[in-house]
């Protein structure tokens, strides 16, 4: 079955780092896009951030050089390390699975998230 | 950056066609995807490249995309529809966008 787990939520204070960890199962996350997405209290669906099957990376603004996506592939796992911490950072964050159909994955406007983890919860606050 | 513009909320009686629109300049040039939210989960994807249905979505799920105007259409709408209703584009840049989302309220 085809899953993703996320885990390393916490509350912590403006400032601090954190690391959130996407454990997959049923798929190679190394040979498919992989992405962040949050959602503030209340709020809409934000994306985050992207790391493509070939390791180009991409970061919304809002985290741009603070934020730092990465994967393990022995272990099957994707990572946002998140630094310098803001309460505007105060989010649920899900990993998702980025998959494309037919002949149009060379095309990267048509991948989909597919496969969403359940997310964890990040409070950032003193 | 794209923007995509969704109105807040929509409602409709059970049984009848809910229409939700997604704005953006010429995004009928660009592939649209929509995914269902409901309250405490995880988003689900609904619709794939303008139009296309994943495995296990209904039938009464169906998209399309002209213009600038992309739209999610769920014909015989039912109590458990009920959702948040996301439209997803990717921007020039190899950014994913997201619209703000329409609230489905079942009457």
């Amino acid at each position: 079955e085809v899953q993703l787990v996320e885990s390393g939520g916490a509350l912590i204070q403006p400032g601090g780092s954190l690391r959130l960890s996407c454990a997959a199962s049923g798929f190679i996350v190394s040979r498919n896009y992989m992405s962040w997405v949050r959602q503030a209290p209340g709020k809409g669906l934000e994306w985050v951030s992207v790391i493509y099957s070939g390791g180009s990376t991409y970061y919304a603004d809002s985290v741009k050089g603070r934020f730092s996506i990465s994967r393990d592939t022995s272990k099957s796992t994707l990572y946002l390390q998140m630094n310098s911490l803001r309460a505007e950072d105060t989010a649920v964050y899900y990993c998702a699975r980025m998959e494309c159909t037919g002949g149009r994955c060379g095309d990267y406007s048509y991948y989909y998230m597919d496969v969403w983890g359940k997310g964890t919860t990040v409070t950032v606050s003193s | 950056s794209y923007v995509l513009t969704q109105p807040p909320s929509v409602s409709v009686a059970p049984g009848k066609t809910a229409r939700f629109t997604c704005g953006g300049n010429n995004i009928g040039r660009k592939s649209v995807h929509w995914y269902q939210q409901k309250p405490g989960q995880a988003p689900v994807l609904v619709i794939s490249c303008d139009s296309d249905r994943p495995s296990g979505i209904p039938e009464r799920f169906s998209g399309s995309n002209s213009g600038n105007t992309a739209t999610l259409t769920i014909s015989r709408v039912e109590a458990g529809d009920e959702a948040d209703y996301y439209c997803q584009v990717w921007d020039s840049s190899s950014d994913v966008v997201f619209g703000g989302g329409t609230k489905l309220t079942v009457l």
